[in-house]
């Protein structure tokens, strides 16, 4: 099956610095990739769809300025928590559909755990 | 926002015993997907059910989907302690290519 590459798997930054994360698929293309966030004990809440080659789009509420995404490549997307603050801990998870005809299984990364003391 | 909801939020049972979680949802697919999450983890596709579709196999896995009740549910027969784990529902909006995820069942199997 198709893997997605995500790292780091763990980060602990002190508040007010900026984070990246990166979202690789080893073995197959993604025009779009999708980043994730994750609280203890919750559902995975969709942040952003990432578009190879022009501007992410934001889900309602996550602010765009705060978390930075980059989709420079096909196999390659990053985001960017800029400013972190400890209530932006949390478990952040990509994904990707390998493109093609049959693109409706999600493929995810093994997510980051992002620490802001 | 999530538009699918699970139940039950926890479940516990002992190991051999079938495990059985329920998905409801409130807008029109194209299919519905169930994915599984070890502890700490990215997610796992375990199966995907098509509108068109009433029920699917997969190994011990066993999909159900009733598009008129908007439900979906997830049978695990004999289960194993390895299949400890949450389990959610993602559906795909019509037109859509992104998924919504389910609330989600955490799993535990005692050995």
């Amino acid at each position: 099956g198709a893997v997605v590459s995500q790292h780091p798997s763990r980060v602990i930054c002190k508040s007010g610095t900026s984070v990246k994360i990166e979202c690789r698929s080893l073995d197959f293309q993604a025009t779009t990739m999708f980043w994730y966030r994750q609280f203890p004990k919750q559902s995975l809440m969709l942040m952003a769809t990432s578009n190879e080659g022009s501007k992410a789009t934001y889900e309602q509420g996550v602010e765009k300025d705060k978390f930075l995404i980059n989709h420079a490549s096909l196999t390659l997307s990053t985001l960017t928590v800029t400013s972190a603050h400890p209530e932006d801990s949390s478990f952040y998870i990509c994904s990707a559909f390998p493109t093609g005809p049959t693109n409706e299984k999600l493929f995810f990364g093994s997510g980051t755990q992002l620490s802001v003391l | 926002s999530q538009q699918g909801e699970e139940d039950p939020q926890a479940l516990s049972i002992q190991e051999g015993e079938n495990a059985t979680m329920n998905c409801s949802y409130k807008t029109s697919i194209n299919n519905l997907q169930w994915y599984r999450q070890n502890s700490g983890r990215g997610l796992v596709h375990l199966i995907l059910i098509r509108s068109n579709e009433r029920e699917k196999h997969s190994g011990r896995l066993r999909v159900t989907l009733d598009t008129s009740k908007k439900s979906s549910s997830l049978l695990i027969t004999a289960s194993r302690a390895a299949d400890t784990a949450s389990y959610f529902c993602a559906t795909d909006r019509q037109g859509a290519q992104k998924l919504v995820f389910g609330q989600g069942t955490r799993l535990t199997i005692n050995p």
